[in-house]
């Protein structure tokens, strides 16, 4: 099991730009959650899915949208990049148990300049 | 107000000396879960121990153990005999509303970075 994969491990956009992050995890789980976290602070949920086809808004949505189409794949959309969303990003996916802890992702570094 | 708070910033503790980080929280529910992760410089992220609020006893894993003091709010996590590897941020997470719809999302609290001196 590679566990949960994101790319790209680094990445430079400047402001205006688009892009996505990609996750995807190989182990069938059914929710999957986006973080980011800023320099010296704890992550904050971005979006989160309960399964193919739903997703529902976190704490700190705006600028960003997600789509999941199959169970394996959760992608993260930056429209119109701008400084404020310089941060690391996070991918995670759990089963669904009371006790199941998230697993998480290596991370996404990105820089808006 | 703050769901999880991390008070200390910043600790140091020698090598083979044990150590509490300080997590409090704040939920009106009655089924909630805590957890600890470590992130190391590397920057993954590693989950360490988890208690749950009915649990009786505190959580041990290894040289990991969960503090929990239900009436308090306070889930510290005690490291003993630290390692030089031990030095990383610590961040303290909470579930809540684990009887129906929590959707096991986590609040994360800033975390604390803790130093390991030879």
């Amino acid at each position: 099991n590679a566990g949960v994969t994101q790319t790209p491990k680094f990445r430079i956009l400047k402001i205006g730009q688009s892009m996505t992050l990609q996750c995807t995890q190989d182990m069938n789980h059914n929710y999957m959650y986006w973080y980011r976290q800023d320099p010296g602070m704890g992550l904050k949920l971005i979006y989160y899915s309960v399964g193919a086809g739903i997703t529902d808004k976190g704490e700190v949505p705006n600028g960003y949208n997600v789509s999941r189409s199959t169970t394996e794949d959760f992608p993260l959309r930056l429209e119109l990049a701008a400084p404020s969303q310089t941060s690391v990003y996070f991918c995670a996916s759990l089963r669904g148990r009371t006790t199941d802890t998230q697993y998480f992702g290596p991370g996404t570094r990105l820089t808006v300049l | 107000a703050q769901k999880i708070t991390q008070t200390q910033p910043g600790m140091f503790v020698q090598e083979k000396e044990a150590v509490t980080l300080d997590c409090t929280y704040d939920t009106s529910d009655q089924s909630y879960g805590l957890f600890w992760y470590k992130q190391p410089s590397s920057g993954e992220m590693i989950f360490l121990i988890y208690q749950g609020s009915y649990d009786e006893q505190n959580a041990t894993e290894g040289r990991y153990s969960l503090n929990f003091q239900k009436a308090r709010k306070s889930a510290n996590l005690v490291i003993s005999a630290s390692q030089l590897g031990d030095s990383a941020m610590y961040f303290c997470a909470m579930r809540e509303g684990l009887s129906g719809g929590s959707n096991y999302k986590l609040t994360f609290g800033k975390g604390t970075l803790l130093t390991v001196n030879p």
